[in-house]
């Protein structure tokens, strides 16, 4: 079993459309949580990153931690076109180590 | 600030080759990590470096190696090349501070491709 899992996808929405991401994890030392784009051929951008439970809000996007499910989510409010992308979820602790686990990736595609 | 540069950008080697991958951290990065992305798949920590040495590394063989130097950069050097070993390479960089999280900066990658 993968210490983060993540739905691959893909996932195919309007624009305007709320978006739902998810991953779920095995491992109760994680301490941070972070969500990453990717867009094609280029490395991946931090998005959002959350300490311990709780969520986080930054313009469109909104993190949720829920530790207790060890299940974290990210939400992308009236998606558009340049939203297309694989996110990736990722995690690390105990402490800073600084060594991320991330998730396989979803790719998103959101049609005008 | 070019942010965290990588090169070559593509490379094409064969079975059982060498390698060598560079980065250059962002400006005011003392720590560097390198990530393995295969296809369809999310990074792998393969080790981080910092102050020149090897602080941390993940469940990576011995034929993949790095070195950091004085200036920060960063070099990964991969042996006996198999054809697993195709895939997108990915360097991050990072400040240590006293601060409880680091964010990494991840460069575009060097797309390995083993014959």
């Amino acid at each position: 079993q993968k210490e983060v899992e993540q739905d691959p996808g893909p996932l195919s929405v309007p624009e305007g459309a709320i978006v739902s991401l998810n991953c779920t994890y095995s491992n109760s030392a994680f301490q941070y949580f972070m969500w990453y784009r990717q867009y094609s051929r280029k490395g991946p951008e931090l998005l959002m990153y959350t300490y311990s439970s709780g969520n986080k809000e930054d313009g469109r996007f909104t993190a949720q931690v829920d530790k207790s499910s060890k299940y974290i989510s990210l939400f992308i409010r009236d998606s558009q076109p340049s939203d297309s992308a694989t996110y990736l979820c990722a995690m690390s602790g105990p402490g800073n180590t600084g060594k991320l686990i991330f998730g396989q990736g979803t790719t998103l595609q959101v049609k005008p | 600030d070019a942010g965290v540069t990588q090169s070559p950008t593509h490379l094409i080697k064969t079975r059982g080759q060498q390698v060598t991958l560079r980065c250059s951290p962002k400006s005011g990065h003392d720590t560097v990590s390198w990530y393995q992305q295969a296809l369809g798949q999310g990074p792998q920590f393969i080790f981080q470096y910092y102050e020149e040495e090897e602080r941390q590394r993940g469940n990576f063989p011995d034929r993949f190696s790095g070195h950091q130097f004085p200036n920060y950069s960063s070099e990964l050097n991969v042996n006996a090349l198999l054809l697993g070993d195709s895939a997108l390479y990915l360097c991050a960089s990072s400040r240590e501070t006293s601060f409880s999280y680091n964010e990494q900066f991840f460069g575009p990658g060097t797309r390995l491709t083993v014959l």
